[in-house]
């Protein structure tokens, strides 16, 4: 089955807690992006990834990180440091060649704080 | 900085009437323009874009868009609702962040279809 996973679908996080989302694609897109969606302000952009070991800052960076060791995987860590991370985490990939304008999106990870 | 404004937080229309979700942007190049659905706790999907081609761009479930360099807008339609078509719809324009192609996302438009 082709596409885009991201696991689990909902994740509790503990004050002071690091947690790990997990977005894995078989599409063999190279640009693969992080967003955090929040009622009513739309879709911002953590990080983003063209290539597999290097990644970019997007809007809204602090208090997350991410890794590409792989170019089917772009996990984001949710740091201590994000003091509000309960939002809708949606991960995002895109191909080259033709449509390589179009991003296309997992079914998302709704994370929440005990 | 490119920038993207959705009219209307909350639209509602009657089962069968038309569907208008106003979009629009500023750019200052020929921009990639897209509509995407959201259905609760779901992932985005593509509805349909504009990528320089006809400026009358037909997507899935029945929706077209018009793309209006004049009035810098790309809104939404749909001839008669259905009621499947509740959902969150999200109006989209692509840049460019030195070299990178980045979606910049408008605040969403939240449709309710009336019985």
């Amino acid at each position: 089955d082709g596409g885009i996973t991201q696991s689990p679908k909902y994740l509790f996080r503990k004050e002071g807690q690091n947690v790990t989302l997990s977005c894995e694609q078989n599409l063999n897109h190279d640009a693969m992006y992080w967003y955090r969606q929040d009622p009513g302000q739309g879709l911002r952009l953590i990080y983003y990834s063209q290539i597999v070991n290097d990644f970019q800052k997007g809007d809204i960076a602090e208090g997350y990180s991410v890794s590409r060791e792989k170019k089917e995987s772009f996990p984001l860590t949710v740091t201590s440091a994000q003091k509000n991370p309960t939002a809708f985490y949606l991960c995002a990939t895109k191909g080259a060649g033709k449509g390589r304008e179009t991003q296309y999106f997992g079914p998302g990870t709704r994370l929440l704080v005990l | 900085a490119q920038s993207v404004t959705q009219l209307g937080s909350h639209v509602s229309v009657s089962e069968g009437a038309l569907v208008l979700l106003r979009c629009n942007y500023s750019s200052s190049v020929p921009p990639y323009l897209f509509w995407y659905v959201q259905y609760p706790n779901q992932g985005l999907q593509l509805l349909l874009k504009y990528t320089s081609a006809a400026t009358l761009v037909k997507g899935i479930n029945g929706f077209e868009a018009e793309f209006k360099k004049s009035e810098t807008s790309f809104h939404l339609t749909k001839p008669s609702a259905h009621m499947s078509d509740a959902a969150e719809y999200f109006c989209a324009v692509s840049t460019r962040d030195f070299g990178n192609e980045k979606l910049t996302f408008g605040t969403g438009t939240r449709l309710t279809i009336i019985p």
